[in-house]
């Protein structure tokens, strides 16, 4: 079956810390992956996508995600955390032809001072 | 643009009623999805139109029914709204079903009663 996973539903990071985010994918789901960010009460924007090419992806507001086949990993990093990062990340996969995500469950990212 | 538009943003029902919400997106695309969005449990699909003129099952259908009015909009109805649809609802869009990025919405705030 189709699905991604990610480890843990809460990361709690301080400010400057490295932010590390993880999500795992089944083999079966094909190699576009995504993170999106949501802040509260809004919806999901785009941070970054992997579809063909080069496997370090670079987003927005300085997070980038590896995608690692041999792993089924697409991890979320960010060198430096910032109070604004505080926010909830999801992870999704392309599930079929058409066009549906297959979405992780999320992780809120917290940031002390 | 405006992006993708949702309405309302927020709603209170009593178990029993009906209601329609609307989505909207200005950009041209051709595929539309709706998402419900429960704690714990990531974004699950409940409808999704690959094309103007067509509509098909997600993964939690029962209890709604879309319609894709024209290529801009896509509305989700509920017929008898019941507690366990109390939910935060998104809608998406996508220009390239091949690889899948879909922008979202604001959402709407569903509570039944």
């Amino acid at each position: 079956a189709q699905s991604v996973t990610q480890l843990g539903s809460h990361v709690s990071v301080s400010e400057g810390a490295l932010v590390l985010l993880r999500c795992n994918y089944s083999s079966s789901v094909p190699p576009y992956l995504f993170w999106y960010v949501q802040y509260p009460n809004q919806g999901l924007q785009l941070l970054l996508k992997y579809t063909t090419g080069a496997t370090l992806v670079k987003g927005i507001n300085g997070f980038e995600a590896e995608f690692k086949k041999s792993e089924t990993s697409f991890h979320l990093t960010k060198p430096s955390a910032h109070m604004s990062d505080a926010a909830e990340y999801f992870c999704a996969g392309r599930g079929s032809n058409t066009g549906k995500l297959i979405f992780g469950q999320g992780t809120t990212l917290q940031v002390k001072p | 643009n405006a992006g993708v538009t949702q309405t309302p943003k927020f709603q209170v029902l009593k178990t029993g009623q009906s209601m329609t919400l609307q989505c909207a997106q200005d950009m041209n695309h051709n595929s539309m999805y709706w998402y419900r969005q429960d704690p714990g449990m990531g974004l699950r699909l409940i409808y999704y139109s690959a094309s103007e003129g067509t509509t098909d099952k997600g993964e939690v259908p029962n209890g709604y029914n879309v319609s894709r009015l024209n290529k801009r909009e896509f509305s989700l109805r509920l017929e008898s709204a019941a507690p366990s649809q109390t939910s935060v609802y998104f809608c998406a869009s996508t220009l390239d079903l091949a690889v899948g990025e879909q922008f979202f919405g604001p959402g709407t705030r569903l509570t039944v009663l």
